[in-house]
């Protein structure tokens, strides 16, 4: 297993576009996690999966934002009518949950940073 | 989301350990205490995690307070590559990792 990957590495968009970025976790992975991050900041929390479903959407992601995880597989974040403010770098991120009793540490891809112009 | 408390920056030696704290005055009996570091262009790479006894592996030890109030990463050699941005983060059920600021770590040749 490689990891986590994302794709494209590196985005560039005029403003007004939509954009889209893709996650592939580590296979067995049951939970998948999109953050952003903006300079000399921390990640912040966008929303995760559990499987397919979304369980949780920080207030960060805003009407234009939607992320989905069809077949509990992979992951897209599609960023609509994109403004200067979203140029981030969004990770991605996953993890096994195993249950309450246990914890797991979570695998973050390389990221995709989005400029936007 | 219960909250730590880190220093913006460090700096240590090459080969030298580093002891990088973190208080988490408010944590509850069910949080785990992750660590995770980023270098610079890369994502968040895991470093440790422990609940309540000390934790060791290749990478690092991590030291926890008996009263769980406070929590220490040790790096017993720092190398060059060790050079990134430490995060302490509260862990509870199934809550998200919720990343604060972290230490900068400064490895001096």
């Amino acid at each position: 297993d490689t990891g986590v990957s994302q794709d494209p590495r590196h985005k560039i968009t005029k403003r007004g576009q939509n954009v889209t970025f893709r996650c592939d976790p580590i296979s067995e992975h049951n939970r998948l996690y999109w953050y952003r991050q903006t300079l000399g900041q921390g990640p912040e929390f966008l929303t995760y999966f559990q499987n397919e479903a979304q369980l949780e959407k920080s207030r960060l992601l805003s009407d234009r934002f939607s992320a989905e995880r069809p077949k509990g597989s992979f992951s897209t974040l599609e960023i609509q009518r994109t403004e200067q403010g979203d140029s981030a770098m969004y990770l991605c991120a996953s993890r096994l949950e195993k249950g309450r009793k246990t914890d797991t540490e979570a695998f973050f891809g390389q990221g995709t940073r989005l400029t936007v112009v | 989301d219960a909250k730590t408390t880190q220093p913006n920056s460090m700096e240590s030696n090459e080969e030298e350990p580093v002891h990088l704290p973190c208080n988490h005055s408010t944590i509850s009996g069910t949080d785990y205490i992750h660590w995770y570091r980023q270098l610079p262009s890369q994502g968040p790479e895991y470093v440790i995690h422990g609940l309540t006894s000390n934790v060791n592996n290749r990478m690092a030890s991590l030291a926890i307070a008996e009263d769980r109030k406070s929590s220490t990463l040790i790096l017993h050699r720092a190398t060059l590559r060790d050079a990134a941005v430490y995060y302490c983060i509260l862990r509870g059920g199934a809550q998200k990792l919720v990343f604060g600021q972290g230490t900068r770590l400064t490895i001096n040749p």
